[in-house]
């Protein structure tokens, strides 16, 4: 019973290039999350996806950063031209649906690290 | 708009003795409650809910939640800390207004140190 799976689990930037992170949420689960999480603060909520459909992405920055969730295939958070201050640890999290009592099940991170 | 808070950084406990980890909240309508637990350099693991019902919630690890209505309070509890205990916990709200529904936003989280 694989649970949110997410990779890589580690990944490392020069300042300027490309981060792509996947996330393929629990098997039945049609909804996924992005949140943020900075050195010894808590987590900050990114983005919020449903099948070919952003919900609400209030918490994405206004440049560089987009996400998707195609029909096939894992959730997508893509960096474009890194700066130093994205390293952080990326969650992915996933939930059946969007009823409030719905469980939302965490993956286990991807580490950025802008070099 | 809802929030959590999390009044303590830290909580220090002995193991053997209980340990009690705050959380209030402010929400409008029905709250949606959870608290969840990250080990260093893991993901969040999901310890507890409360929808409805009992106000004591039962979740894993021998963890239990008391949900306070009139205190705006959900307190996660332990009778008897382990050393392994030592983690982060974090308290979160579901979103259930707006077009955010179903975010869950996220107190800063507590760092909870057993010492044997």
């Amino acid at each position: 019973n694989a649970g949110v799976m997410q990779n890589p689990r580690h990944l490392v930037r020069r300042r300027g290039q490309e981060a792509r992170l996947r996330c393929s949420p629990m098997k039945g689960h049609s909804h996924v999350y992005w949140y943020r999480q900075l050195p010894e603060e808590g987590l900050k909520f990114m983005v919020y996806l449903q099948k070919e459909n952003i919900i609400d992405e209030s918490g994405m920055p206004k440049e560089r950063f987009s996400a998707e969730f195609p029909k096939e295939g894992p959730s997508i958070l893509r960096i474009q031209q890194v700066v130093r201050g994205d390293s952080a640890a990326y969650f992915c999290a996933s939930s059946p649906g969007r009823q409030p009592g719905n469980t939302i099940y965490f993956g286990e991170g991807s580490w950025l690290t802008v070099v | 708009a809802q929030s959590v808070a999390q009044p303590e950084d830290q909580v220090n406990v002995a193991e053997g003795n209980p340990l009690t980890v705050k959380c209030t909240y402010s929400v409008s309508g029905n709250p949606y409650l959870f608290w969840y637990v990250q080990y260093p350099n893991r993901g969040l693991q999901f310890l507890l809910k409360y929808i409805t019902g009992d106000n004591l919630v039962k979740g894993s690890y021998g963890f239990e939640a008391e949900f306070n209505k009139s205190q705006t309070s959900f307190h996660l509890k332990k009778p008897s800390a382990l050393v392994s205990d030592s983690a982060l916990y974090f308290c979160a709200v579901r979103d259930n207004y707006g077009g955010s529904q179903g975010n869950l936003i996220f107190g800063k989280g507590t760092k909870l140190s057993v010492k044997p």
